[in-house]
């Protein structure tokens, strides 16, 4: 079993639709990453969380400790959405983080 | 302020053969990560230097190496190269040397491709 497993592994929407990807970890830890990428291999940094929930315009992560799970929602999506949703945890000494497997969105016009 | 930049974007050797890749980080920033994506996989995490030290390392053999210069920019070495070496390799930045902790900024990645 994987440290850090995302669901699912594909999605395809339609414009306009919600999205919700799920991250759950099986290490302790006390933030959770949120990682884009494009194709072509760049990572941008979306969320760094460690409780509650945090928005940024049509994203909103939230995480619960407890349970360790964490979700990424997308709302009104659109095609430049389109990407690789990857979740990141810190384990050991919180030097290295361990990451899902990534959940390729596609967003269809 | 200045990206994370890594150099050089694509790249082709065959086997047995040394590569070294580089990582210019974020101004200010005092810590790099690497990491390896096979195809269609997460990232793994090779090593970590702070200030200029290994500061963690992940599950790979000794021949990737590394180094961080004053400027903490990053060079990462991989000699005896093996097919399974293709890969993209992210650098990321980051402030503080708990770096899993910190928000990590990553450069565009090197495509290595290894014949």
């Amino acid at each position: 079993k994987n440290e850090v497993e995302q669901s699912p592994q594909n999605l395809t929407a339609q414009e306009g639709e919600f999205i919700t990807i799920n991250c759950s970890y099986s290490v302790g830890i006390s933030a959770l990453h949120w990682l884009q990428q494009h194709p072509g291999g760049g990572i941008v940094s979306l969320f760094m969380l460690s409780s509650g929930k945090k928005k940024h315009g049509r994203l909103i992560a939230t995480i619960n400790i407890q349970e360790k799970h964490s979700s990424l929602h997308i709302t009104a999506s659109h095609p430049r959405d389109s990407a690789v949703y990857i979740c990141a945890v810190p384990v050991t000494s919180g030097s290295r983080l361990t990451f899902g497997e990534g959940t390729q969105l596609t967003v269809n016009p | 302020e200045t990206g994370v930049t890594q150099s050089p974007t694509h790249l082709i050797k065959t086997r047995g053969q040394q590569v070294t890749l580089r990582c210019s980080s974020q101004s200010g920033h005092n810590t790099v990560s690497w990491y390896q994506q096979a195809l269609g996989q997460g990232p793994q995490f090779i090593f970590q230097y702070y200030r200029e030290e290994e500061n963690g390392r992940g599950n790979f053999p000794p021949r990737f190496s590394g180094l961080q210069f004053p400027n903490y920019s990053s060079e990462l070495n991989v000699n005896a190269l093996e097919l399974d070496d293709s890969a993209l390799y992210l650098c990321a930045s980051s402030l503080g040397g708990t770096g899993g902790y910190n928000e990590q900024f990553f450069g565009p990645g090197t495509r290595l491709t290894v014949l």
